[in-house]
């Protein structure tokens, strides 16, 4: 079973959209989730962290978390053409004693203007 | 804002040579990572280093690679010879207390091309 799970899509959204970006993972107890922005040839850039089960929201960014159903999202508000990139999860498996990411697959979101 | 630097951007070497990728850490981070990107493919996990050793490593990082902080500020990922399956992007990333809440801040990358 694959640890993080996520659509590569591409999901495209016309400008002014919400995006809904969607993740999955397989270790319940599971404490830290992010999600990095990747554009094409670049690194991982985070844009939000979420450690607690609920909404967090930082500007366009929200991320939801739900630990009983080992899902996490992240929504785009006003997609942007610049928000065109690779949307990555990542998830630091098990407890707290692990201090490396696992990363997902990562889901490519086009905003067509 | 404090970055993690990496070089060279781009390396380019033959197959059996041994490289060495450099990385400059976030001055008052404690937690050093390597991470890699096969061209297409997933961000995947080498090694993490705390307090002059390694503290996890994945499947990936066997005999032909090792780290190594030879001085305050640089942290080095070396392999020692290099297949074509070396190929790909290298990030090295930091953070500060290494806990679960403290997220990765990743250099901008050595693109890796083994021929």
């Amino acid at each position: 079973q694959k640890e993080v799970e996520q659509n590569s899509g591409p999901l495209s959204v016309p400008e002014g959209a919400i995006a809904s970006l969607n993740c999955t993972y397989s270790d319940r107890v599971s404490q830290s989730f992010f999600w990095y922005r990747q554009y094409s040839g670049k690194s991982p850039e985070l844009i939000m962290s979420i450690y607690s089960n609920g909404d967090k929201e930082d500007g366009r960014f929200t991320a939801q978390l739900n630990k009983a159903s080992q899902y996490v999202s992240l929504l785009i508000r006003d997609s942007q053409p610049s928000d065109s990139a690779t949307y990555l999860c990542a998830v630091n498996i098990g407890d707290t004693g692990r201090r490396a990411l696992t990363f997902g697959s990562g889901t490519r979101l086009q905003v067509q203007p | 804002e404090p970055e993690v630097t990496q070089t060279p951007s781009h390396q380019v070497t033959q197959m059996g040579q041994e490289v060495i990728l450099r990385c400059v850490p976030i001055s008052n981070h404690l937690y050093f990572y390597w991470y890699r990107q096969i061209l297409g493919q997933k961000v995947e996990f080498l090694v993490s280093f705390y307090n002059n050793e390694i503290s996890e490593k994945s499947e990936i990082f066997d005999d032909q690679f090792s780290v190594e902080r030879p001085d305050g500020s640089n942290f080095t990922l070396k392999i020692r010879s290099t297949k074509l399956e070396d190929s790909a992007m290298y990030f090295c990333a930091s953070t500060t207390t290494g806990t679960y809440n403290s997220p990765l801040h990743f250099g901008n990358g050595t693109r890796l091309t083994v021929t």
